[in-house]
């Protein structure tokens, strides 16, 4: 069973540019979610999709990241325009649905690593 | 709110002895606790989790932790680290305030093991 993957691995971008991270999870996971990790800080929740439907956005830092998962499969997220302070690693998990029993088990892709100059 | 803190940014042992990795968690309902490592280039792997059935949870690669409600702890141990055990390892809780569904992570400690 292939695992969730993360494209690119790492993307070096000026500020003011755009970037797209996609995050393809395992297949038949429902539960679709981002994370990001700031240098030294603590891994923190942005987004979660159950399908194709955002559940909860509550980490998402401004408006300026747009997260799709488009026909419930592979997700996206741009950053537009990038800031410097958005420089991280953005990690994608994905895990069956609650009703599998379970909840709570995230398979974790192996992260994207953004730098913004 | 839930919150996660693991004490010391990096734990240093040598190969064959005790492995300690602390985390003190809060939660306000009952919380299932997560430890996850991550080795380099890869992506974070699930070591052992604790979803409220026994209090002495064991994982992968010979590491246990200990769920203790009275002092809200979840510390990760191993009997006799090994040089493949050089990594990083997060605590994580989660509960039904968010529908299990958002974990929150402590901010990590790097093992470092020496021969």
């Amino acid at each position: 069973e292939a695992g969730v993957t993360q494209f690119p691995s790492h993307s070096v971008i000026e500020k003011g540019q755009t970037v797209t991270l996609r995050c393809d999870p395992i297949s038949g996971h429902d539960n679709l979610y981002w994370y990001r990790r700031v240098m030294g800080k603590e891994i923190k929740f942005l987004l979660h999709f159950v399908k194709e439907s955002k559940q909860d956005e509550s980490g998402m830092p401004n408006n300026r990241f747009l997260a799709e998962r488009t026909g419930g499969t592979y997700s996206t997220l741009k950053v537009q325009p990038a800031e410097l302070e958005d420089s991280g690693v953005y990690f994608c998990a994905s895990s069956q649905d609650l009703a599998s029993g379970r909840a709570g088990e995230q398979f974790f892709g192996p992260g994207t690593r953004l730098t913004v100059l | 709110a839930q919150s996660v803190t693991q004490l010391g940014s990096h734990v240093s042992v040598s190969e064959g002895a005790l492995v300690l990795l602390r985390c003190n968690y809060s939660s306000s309902v009952p919380p299932y606790l997560f430890w996850y490592v991550q080795y380099p280039n890869q992506g974070l792997q699930l070591l052992l989790k604790y979803t409220s059935a026994a209090t002495l949870v064991k994982g992968i690669n010979g590491f246990e932790a200990e769920f203790k409600k009275s002092e809200t702890s979840f510390h990760l141990t191993k009997p006799s680290a090994h040089m493949s055990d050089a990594a990083e390892y997060f605590c994580a809780v989660i509960n039904s305030n968010t529908g299990f569904q958002k974990l929150v992570f402590g901010t990590g400690t790097r093992l470092l093991v020496s021969p």
